[in-house]
């Protein structure tokens, strides 16, 4: 079945820096989601990129797609202790959104 | 705001014990949807429901139940708790006209003894 992959698993970085998470799938989707996950919460739904775009921002976010090669990146710029979560990239290929595959996340840590 | 919320934060139970998660939403959602979340492996999604009284497996439904009676509530049951069911168990719901958004309850640690 296709699966989300983040990579890296862990990154650490200086507030202010940017910050940028990638994620791999195997199997055609609808549309690619990063998710959110501070330690210990629910998820929380940060930005969808749908399979016929290639680049997306919403505020310090940028997401890019990049179909052919079966990945994304999810780029947070000037980062801020705030953003230490852990990040999510879920795909759907489902045409109800009942099947959202997830991957094992990237650990964000901004040192301030 | 939509607001998930799950019975209990933490919860301890002991092999064999029958467990019950429940979830409630407060938008009038159509699905509602069981996840279990383990280090390195992300989420696996257990059972989902997109109406009341319907039910569809996910990806690991074995030894998990899920009862849906009213729209609102959503209940995972473990008939037999094991040790390899210590998880984190995260729910969500999303609206029939806008599925590209789940929107997740703070989840409940589970510890099997």
């Amino acid at each position: 079945s296709q699966q989300g992959e983040e990579d890296p698993q862990a990154l650490s970085i200086q507030e202010g820096e940017n910050a940028t998470m990638n994620c791999s799938y195997k199997t055609s989707i609808n549309n690619l989601q990063w998710y959110r996950q501070n330690s210990g919460r629910g998820l929380v739904h940060l930005i969808l990129i749908r399979s016929n775009e290639r680049e997306k921002h919403s505020g310090r976010l940028r997401v890019t797609l990049d179909t052919s090669k079966k990945s994304s990146s999810l780029l947070i710029t000037a980062s801020r202790a705030a953003d230490t979560a852990s990040y999510f990239c879920a795909t759907d290929a489902s045409n109800y959104g009942q099947n959202f595959v997830f991957g094992p996340g990237t650990r964000l840590s901004v040192l301030p | 705001d939509v607001k998930v919320t799950q019975s209990s934060r933490y919860l301890v139970k002991r092999t064999g014990e029958k467990v019950f998660l429940e979830c409630v939403q407060d938008m009038d959602h159509e699905n509602m949807f069981w996840y279990r979340q383990d280090p390195g492996l992300g989420l696996r999604l257990i059972y989902f429901s997109y109406d009341v009284k319907m039910k569809e497996k996910g990806d690991i439904p074995e030894g998990y139940s899920v009862s849906r009676e009213k729209k609102e509530r959503f209940s995972l049951i473990l008939e037999s708790a094991s040790t390899n069911q210590t998880s984190m168990y995260l729910c969500a719901s999303s609206f029939w006209a806008d599925t590209d958004t789940q929107y997740f309850g703070p989840g409940t640690r589970l510890t099997v003894l």
